[in-house]
């Protein structure tokens, strides 16, 4: 089983919808849980950290499961400019490492 | 404020050349990291560095040299180029480890072996 598992897409989804990936991870005792953008030929930026609580900003909402060791990502009201590859990424190894999933794309459609 | 900028930006190598990837960040990062991202797979970490003077292996780190001779700066090193090295190489650095914290990235290299 790979560390990190994102579907790789790609998620088609149109102006207005509610759209939602789920990231799976298989070290137990991984504890911090990131999810970043990487737009068609640039950088990966961070979106945003994944709390146990869970935690919202605008339009996007992201959820961890212990249990079930997945890591969600929600993206209410989707704009255009969501389009994007969204990156899960999970700390393996200590605090020093991070393991990056290959990506869930999302292009939303007009 | 330039934040995380990798030199060049493309490379074309010839197999058993050697190059050398700049990257530095003016963000007074201790933390700084390089990856390598291919088709189908996550970006990988080659090797890191957890302050000046110090590197460690990552996760495909064979072929691959590293330096971090001042805080600012991390040198990414191919001594004899393999086809299998083609990739996009990006350098990170943040100011906790990446497993605390954001990483900020810079804007890639992409280099072919020919």
């Amino acid at each position: 089983r790979k560390e990190v598992e994102q579907d790789p897409g790609p998620f088609n989804v149109p102006e207005g919808a509610t759209v939602a990936f789920n990231c799976t991870y298989s070290n137990s005792a991984s504890q911090s849980f990131f999810w970043y953008r990487q737009d068609c030929r640039k950088e990966p930026k961070l979106l945003m950290s994944v709390y146990s609580s869970g935690n919202e900003d605008g339009r996007f909402t992201a959820q961890l499961n212990r249990a079930s060791q997945y890591i969600s990502l929600l993206i209410r009201d989707s704009k255009l400019s969501d389009s994007a590859t969204y990156l899960c990424v999970v700390n393996s190894g200590g605090y020093q490492k991070v393991t990056f999933g290959i990506g869930t794309k999302l292009q939303v459609i007009p | 404020n330039a934040g995380v900028t990798q030199t060049p930006k493309f490379r074309v190598l010839k197999t058993g050349q050697s190059m050398t990837l700049l990257c530095a960040q003016d963000m007074n990062h201790e933390y700084m990291y390089w990856y390598r991202q291919d088709p189908g797979m996550g970006l990988r970490l080659i090797h890191y560095s957890v302050g000046e003077g110090t590197t460690a292996k990552g996760e495909v780190p064979d072929g691959y040299n590293v330096s971090r001779l001042k805080k600012q700066n991390f040198l990414l090193g191919l001594e004899s180029a393999a086809p299998s090295q083609t990739s996009v190489y990006f350098c990170a650095s943040s100011y906790l480890a990446s497993g605390r914290g954001e990483q900020y990235f810079g804007p890639g290299t992409r280099l072919t072996v020919t």
